[in-house]
């Protein structure tokens, strides 16, 4: 069964860097299959997503983070990493890591997601 | 930027009630449109893909409907679990998306 476990701080100073880290296990992150993303959940708001990855390398980002984000991945370790520079309390939220389909059926689905983490901007 | 209108905001309604989520996309998605239910303190859980596909496991009175930018859950008798907030999402330039802004679906 697939799993995927967000890891980072939970406290994060204004105009610093978040960042945080997404454990793949029950599966490899190197699948062709997949995309694997951020996204996030300001507290009592929707969801929106941050970016994605591929596991070659390639990136995708949201237009409106695109200058303050930066999403990796290490194979070797079957994780993938997001990056948020210069964070205001506006950047407060649970951050989901989740997985997007590339297969022809259920294309561009989300059907794992990890539990969330909270990340809280403030001094 | 595709951007998705879901309404209503809110809902009330009560077990055995037939209720309908509708999203409006920014322009034509060609269903490629799928539905989250979200209950408090967890992620969202996948409903239904390709507007009208059910995900494996997910009851057969959730179903969904729409071409072109308009699109609609159905729930056709609400159960006690079925209260949650509910999302659609458009997957039209995958793995770009965008999210509608939520339907809180509460007990009357």
């Amino acid at each position: 069964q697939l799993q995927l476990q967000e890891s980072g701080p939970g406290l994060v100073k204004p105009s610093e860097t978040l960042s945080l880290t997404c454990t793949v296990s029950g599966g490899s992150i190197s699948s062709s299959s997949y995309y694997w993303g951020w996204i996030r959940q300001p507290p009592g708001k929707g969801l929106e997503w941050i970016g994605s990855i591929y596991y070659s390398g390639s990136t995708y980002y949201n237009p409106s983070l695109k200058s303050r984000v930066t999403i990796s991945v290490d194979t070797s370790k079957n994780q993938f990493s997001l990056k948020l520079s210069s964070v205001t309390a506006a950047d407060t939220a649970v951050y989901y890591c989740a997985r997007h389909s590339r297969r022809i059926g259920d294309y561009g689905t989300i059907g794992y997601w990890g539990q969330g983490t909270l990340v809280t901007v403030s001094s | 930027d595709i951007q998705m209108t879901q309404s209503p905001s809110s809902l009330s309604a009560s077990v055995g009630d037939r209720v309908t989520i509708t999203c409006r996309a920014s322009q034509g998605i060609s269903n490629s449109l799928a539905w989250y239910q979200q209950k408090p303190g967890k992620a969202p859980k996948l409903l239904l893909y390709a507007a009208s596909r059910l995900e494996s496991g997910v009851p057969s009175r959730f179903s969904g409907s729409g071409s072109g930018t308009d699109y609609t859950l159905t729930i056709s008798s609400l159960q006690p679990e079925d209260f949650a907030t509910y999302y659609c999402q458009q997957y039209y330039s995958t793995p770009s998306c965008t999210f509608g802004q939520g339907t809180k679906l509460e007990i009357k």
